[in-house]
């Protein structure tokens, strides 16, 4: 079993869609996120939610929602989405306590914006 | 705020030979966690190697082992005996110690190329 899953693994849109990306972990973390990887290859965090509440929000632009509807689940909608929304996106979870520090993460979900 | 510096874009190396990816982090905090992580082309995030701050000894997981220098704020990566395996993308690291420990802060990472 998938540790932390995200769908779908590839997404292709156009200018003005809005799409979402899915992302469920089974480790009874209590903490999840979500970073953006750019063209670059550059990781930054985006969101970051602990038992459902957003605890992290960096500066997205608002077309950006982050939906949590239990702890186990952490969704990422994106509305009126542009070019530079195409991007590798990636789910992650962690314990609140953890001895380790590690994030877990999903495989990355890659967005094209046509 | 942390910030991850890895200086080397893209890195070389033989197959068989070893070799060390560079990284600098500017921290106020004294405890901590770095991680190297692996990206290989699939883009999954493997976790290679962590150190705990307050541990002097580095951390070793087989053929890759770190040397870690708190007061100069350096973490470097040594890749034994590489492997064509080893090539894929190489990323610093750091996050909080404690409390909600908040987000990894990642470097901008270094490609590393194996050469048979």
């Amino acid at each position: 079993d998938t540790a932390v899953s995200q769908t779908p693994k590839y997404l292709v849109t156009q200018m003005g869609n809005d799409k979402s990306i899915k992302c469920e972990q089974n480790l009874g973390h209590d903490t999840m996120y979500w970073y953006k990887q750019d063209s670059k290859k550059f990781l930054k965090i985006m969101f970051s939610y602990n038992n459902k509440e957003l605890i992290i929000n960096e500066t997205v632009p608002n077309r950006f929602s982050p939906k949590s509807p239990d702890k186990a689940h952490l969704n990422l909608h994106i509305n009126s989405l542009e070019l530079g929304d195409s991007a590798v996106y990636f789910c992650a979870s962690s314990p609140a306590d953890s001895h380790t520090g590690e994030l877990f993460f999903g495989e990355g979900s890659r967005l094209t914006v046509l | 705020a942390q910030t991850v510096t890895q200086s080397q874009p893209e890195m070389s190396v033989q197959e068989a030979e070893t070799v060390t990816l560079s990284c600098t982090y500017d921290t106020s905090e004294s405890d901590y966690y770095l991680f190297w992580y692996k990206q290989p082309p699939s883009r999954q995030m493997i976790l290679v190697i962590r150190q705990e701050a307050y541990k002097q000894q580095n951390a070793t997981e087989n053929r890759f082992s770190v040397n870690f220098q708190k007061a100069a704020k350096s973490f470097s990566l040594k890749i034994s005996d590489s492997q064509l395996g080893d090539a894929a993308m190489y990323f610093c690291a750091y996050r909080s110690y404690g409390g909600s420990q908040g987000n990894l802060i990642f470097g901008k990472g270094t490609k590393l190329s194996v050469k048979p």
